[in-house]
């Protein structure tokens, strides 16, 4: 099993919906988590952070941990199509803390 | 800020070569990675060096693979003999202090075919 599982999708929606992205991972001791966004030939960017159970928001976008279900999620409000991209889940683990990363997933914005 | 900058950004070689890939960090980061992308494998931690000295290689595939860094501006990835399942994108990041309390900065990836 995968430190941190995603739904790979691919994934579409229209333009202005909203657009939901899951992680699952299975270290318990798992902190801190991150979403990065990974455009098509680019690297990966940082684009939250969350630490905490609950929401965290950020301007379209809402990140949210579940520790005692192991789940964390991307939400994107009214997306655009400039939301098209890989979306990387990631969580910090191991012996050294350090970012293991989930396989990814792709979203389309549909104009 | 410059950012994260990798040499070279296309390889391609034939098997069996020796390839080295370059990274200058961000002035300042004392974390560094190594990460390796594929289709099929997504985004493997290789190794992580923290004030230059490495603290975590277990995702360093096998012995044909070794990392350096000599100085805080500046590490290399060897891979000798290189193998056409080596064919990746290996990307280096640096962070400020450790990982879990800051974003990772991406390099732009340095793209390797082995033929």
């Amino acid at each position: 099993q995968k430190e941190v599982e995603q739904n790979s999708g691919p994934l579409s929606v229209p333009e202005g919906a909203i657009a939901s992205l899951n992680c699952t991972y299975s270290d318990r001791g798992s902190q801190s988590f991150f979403w990065y966004r990974q455009y098509s030939g680019k690297s990966p960017e940082l684009i939250m952070s969350i630490y905490s159970n609950g929401d965290k928001e950020d301007g379209r976008f809402t990140a949210q941990l579940n520790k005692a279900s192991q789940y964390v999620s991307l939400l994107i409000r009214d997306s655009q199509p400039s939301d098209s991209a890989t979306y990387l889940c990631a969580g910090e683990s191991g012996s050294a803390r350090q970012l293991t990363f989930g396989s990814g997933t792709q979203l389309t914005v549909l104009p | 800020d410059a950012g994260v900058i990798q040499s070279p950004r296309h390889e391609v070689t034939e098997m069996g070569q020796e390839v080295t890939l370059r990274c200058k960090p961000i002035s300042g980061h004392n974390s560094l990675f190594w990460y390796r992308q594929t289709m099929m494998r997504g985004l493997e931690l290789l190794i992580y060096f923290n004030n230059n000295v490495p603290i975590d290689d277990s995702g360093m595939p096998e012995d044909r693979f070794s990392a350096k860094m000599p100085n805080a501006s500046f590490s290399t990835l060897k891979i000798q003999p290189s193998e056409p399942r080596d064919s990746a994108v290996y990307f280096c990041a640096s962070s400020l202090g450790a990982v879990n309390t800051g974003e990772l900065f991406f390099g732009e990836g340095s793209r390797l075919t082995v033929l």
